[in-house]
């Protein structure tokens, strides 16, 4: 089983929508958490962290239930620009382990 | 500019020829990490180093040396590659172990045959 799982999609959404990624972890040693975008064939970059307490960047949602172990990406209003895949990360405790999600891809259609 | 460079960008060479795959930051960053990335699998850790002299395995070291004499440089060396090796390897750095933001290189695509 993978430490860190995601539906790999693809999903395919007409712009303006309204859509949402999930990911689950495994590792107790989990400590900080983020979601990276990728770009085809590009390196990733950070979207943004993500709080117990949920956080929100725009049209991006971000938030993790510990007892579920459980992070979520809410993205609203799709934009053809936010077409990418997105990454689920989980960074373990000491910082120096980092383990990255396969990935869901997003295609945002007109 | 504040960046991650990785050379090269693309190499095909043929197993058991040893190579090196540069990596250089200009942002004083402690710790540095190199990963690889296959479909399906995601970003996959190989090595990371704390601070200068001072490195660690990841999840998949085999097969894959490194070495920091340097805080900017973080060169992976493959001394016999082989076609599993056949890859797309990022490397990483960030200001030390608990900062948030990793920056990533741009990438080295890397077949082996």
């Amino acid at each position: 089983r993978k430490e860190v799982e995601q539906d790999p999609g693809p999903f395919n959404v007409p712009e303006g929508a309204t859509v949402a990624f999930n990911c689950t972890y495994s590792n107790s040693a989990s400590q900080s958490f983020f979601w990276y975008r990728q770009d085809c064939r590009k390196e990733p970059k950070l979207l943004m962290s993500v709080y117990s307490s949920g956080n929100e960047d725009g049209r991006f949602t971000a938030q993790l239930n510990r007892a579920s172990q459980y992070i979520s990406l809410l993205i609203r209003d799709s934009k053809l620009s936010d077409s990418a895949t997105y990454l689920c990360v989980v960074k373990l405790t000491g910082g120096f382990k980092t383990i990255f999600g396969a990935g869901t891809r997003l295609f945002v259609k007109a | 500019e504040a960046q991650v460079t990785q050379n090269p960008r693309y190499l095909i060479t043929v197993t058991g020829k040893k190579l090196t795959v540069t990596c250089s930051q200009n942002m004083n960053h402690e710790y540095m990490s190199w990963y690889r990335q296959d479909p399906g699998l995601g970003l996959r850790q190989i090595y990371y180093s704390m601070n200068v002299e001072v490195t660690d395995k990841g999840d998949v070291p085999e097969g894959y040396k490194v070495s920091r004499k340097e805080k900017r440089n973080f060169p992976l060396i493959l001394e016999s590659p082989s076609p599993n090796q056949t890859s797309l390897y990022f490397c990483a750095s960030r200001s030390d172990p608990l900062a948030y933001e990793q920056y990533f290189g741009p990438g080295t695509r890397l077949t082996v045959t």
